[in-house]
C-alpha cells in the first residue's frame, strides 16, 4: 500500500526552538506539499515542490523553510518556533500529471509550541 | 480571495437521511473537482471527484453533482451513516505551471450524523 509517512504523530516544543518536520513517500511523486490546518481556517499551502532541490512559496511561507535533497522526502523547518505556529501539519504528494485523484495525505504532526 | 468556498461549517443529518455539502468556486480554469474526508489526528483521505466536462459522478452511496454555469458543486451522502462524521474539504484544480497541477482547498464542513 502506498503511503505517505510523516515522523512524527505529537510534538511538543519550546518557543524559539528550531523545529523540523520529516515527510516521505514511497511512490515515486514528483511533487510534495506541506499545508496547515487549523480550525475555521481549512488548509492552508506553507510551501511546496515539484522536483528535487526545487521549492516554491506557497500562501502562508512566512516563519517556515523546507528543504528536499531527494525525490521521497521534504522537510518542513520552523527556524525560530512561536506558539502561533501550534498547528495540525499536513505533508502530501502527488503524480505531476494527476489531476483526477489529487494528493496523498500523510497522518498529520500535531504540533504544540509552548 | 477564497476561490473555493464551503459556507457551512457544519451540518448535522439523521442516520439513513441524505447529506448534502456544497462548494462554490470563482476561477473557470479549474478541470477537475475533488472531494475529502478527514476524520480527528488522520491525514485527509480521496473520497470522489469529477471532471469539469462531466456533471455527475456516482460512487456507491456518494455522489457529486457539478454545475458549471453557476460554478457550484455538491456531494451527496445517501444513506448517510454515523462512521460518515467527518471534516468533508472540496478541493479543485488547475494546472499551475511546471507541468504540473495544484489543489486549492475550501476551509471543510463538519458533518455530524446522529445515530
Amino acid at each position: 500500500d502506498v503511503k505517505v509517512t510523516q515522523s512524527s504523530r505529537y510534538l511538543v516544543k519550546r518557543t524559539g526552538e528550531k523545529v523540523f518536520l520529516e515527510c516521505v513517500q514511497d511512490m515515486d511523486h514528483e511533487n510534495m506539499f506541506w499545508y496547515r490546518q487549523d480550525p475555521g481556517l481549512g488548509l492552508r499551502l506553507i510551501y511546496f515542490s515539484y522536483d528535487v532541490k526545487m521549492k516554491e512559496k506557497g500562501d502562508i511561507p512566512e516563519g517556515y523553510s523546507v528543504s528536499r535533497e531527494k525525490k521521497e522526502r521534504f522537510s518542513l523547518i520552523l527556524e525560530s518556533a512561536s506558539t502561533n505556529q501550534t498547528s495540525m501539519y499536513l505533508c502530501a504528494s502527488s503524480l505531476r500529471q494527476d489531476s483526477l485523484y489529487g494528493y496523498t495525505f500523510g497522518s498529520g504532526t500535531r504540533l504544540t509550541v509552548v | 480571495d477564497q476561490q473555493v468556498k464551503q459556507n457551512s461549517p457544519s451540518l448535522s443529518v439523521q442516520e439513513g437521511r441524505i447529506s448534502i455539502l456544497n462548494c462554490d468556486y470563482t476561477n473557470s480554469m479549474f478541470d477537475y473537482f475533488l472531494w475529502y474526508k478527514k476524520y480527528p489526528a488522520e491525514g485527509p483521505t480521496f473520497l470522489i471527484s469529477i471532471s469539469s466536462i462531466k456533471d455527475k459522478n456516482e460512487d456507491g452511496r456518494f455522489t457529486v453533482f457539478l454545475n458549471k454555469s453557476a460554478k457550484h458543486l455538491s456531494l451527496h451522502i445517501v444513506p448517510s451513516q454515523p462512521g460518515d462524521s467527518a471534516v468533508y474539504f472540496c478541493a479543485a484544480s488547475a494546472y499551475s505551471g511546471a507541468g504540473s497541477y495544484q489543489l486549492t482547498f475550501g476551509k471543510g464542513t463538519k458533518l455530524s450524523v446522529i445515530p
